[in-house]
């Protein structure tokens, strides 16, 4: 069964810095690319960043571009976002997900349950 | 402003029919296969179809998708209490080089 566990959600100062971290298992995390979605509250769901499975290619949404960085450990199975430079536009649940194919523009077909990150001083 | 557009509402009653569509352009639902996802007050998303209208497992059959041109639409045939939610199409968009999603729809039993 496929898993996907967020952590590192927390209320952050403005200006302020988190990682997020989503540990994978029951898949072959190494084989799929993977993205964060986040959703502020009662809004819909925006997508944030995009890593390949191998780590070498990302690609950002432009309201993050700059301040937060997607990784991840494929010798931990574990996805991370970096983020900077917090403004209240970014609180919101954060989920990460696991694409459905290899390749970066497919669609995610399992979601974790998302963690909050809380922006206020 | 969402790259794919949505109604921001749907409605009908036990047992209707209801239509969620899903406009894009040529960049993005033009070339490109559409997912649908499904999120019920409080949860995840759950993905609903991929590839533009084969079903995920476990989704029933009452349930489908289809593409034409630059939109897409979501069908719920039979509707039931339980299909109250929320709604979202997406799909990457090749001009952009990033994944978009429609605004949502919030599908109301009445």
């Amino acid at each position: 069964e496929v898993q996907l566990l967020e952590s590192g959600g927390a209320l952050v100062q403005p200006g302020g810095s988190l990682r997020l971290s989503c540990a994978a298992s029951g898949f072959s995390f190494t084989n799929y690319a993977m993205r964060w979605v986040r959703q502020a509250p009662g809004k819909g769901l925006e997508w944030v960043s995009t890593i390949s499975a191998t780590g070498d290619r990302t690609r950002y949404a432009d309201a993050v571009k700059g301040r937060f960085t997607i990784s991840r450990d494929n010798s931990k199975n574990t996805l991370y976002l970096q983020m900077s430079s917090l403004g209240a536009e970014d609180a919101a649940v954060y989920y990460c997900a696991k694409h459905k194919y290899y390749y970066l523009s497919s669609g995610s077909d399992h979601w974790g349950q998302g963690t909050l990150v809380t922006v206020s001083s | 402003q969402s790259v794919l557009t949505q109604p921001p509402s749907a409605s009908g009653t036990p047992g209707q029919t209801v239509t969620i569509s899903c406009s894009g352009s040529n960049s993005n639902i033009g070339t490109n296969y559409v997912y649908w996802y499904q999120q019920l007050p409080g949860t995840a998303p759950k993905l609903l179809i991929y590839i533009s209208n084969l079903p995920s497992s476990g989704v029933p059959d009452r349930i489908s998708g289809s593409k034409s041109g630059t939109s897409a639409s979501l069908a719920i045939s039979g509707l039931r209490s339980e299909d109250e939610a929320d709604y979202y199409c997406a799909t990457w968009d090749d001009s952009l080089s990033l994944w978009v999603f429609g605004g949502g729809t919030k599908l109301t039993v009445l």
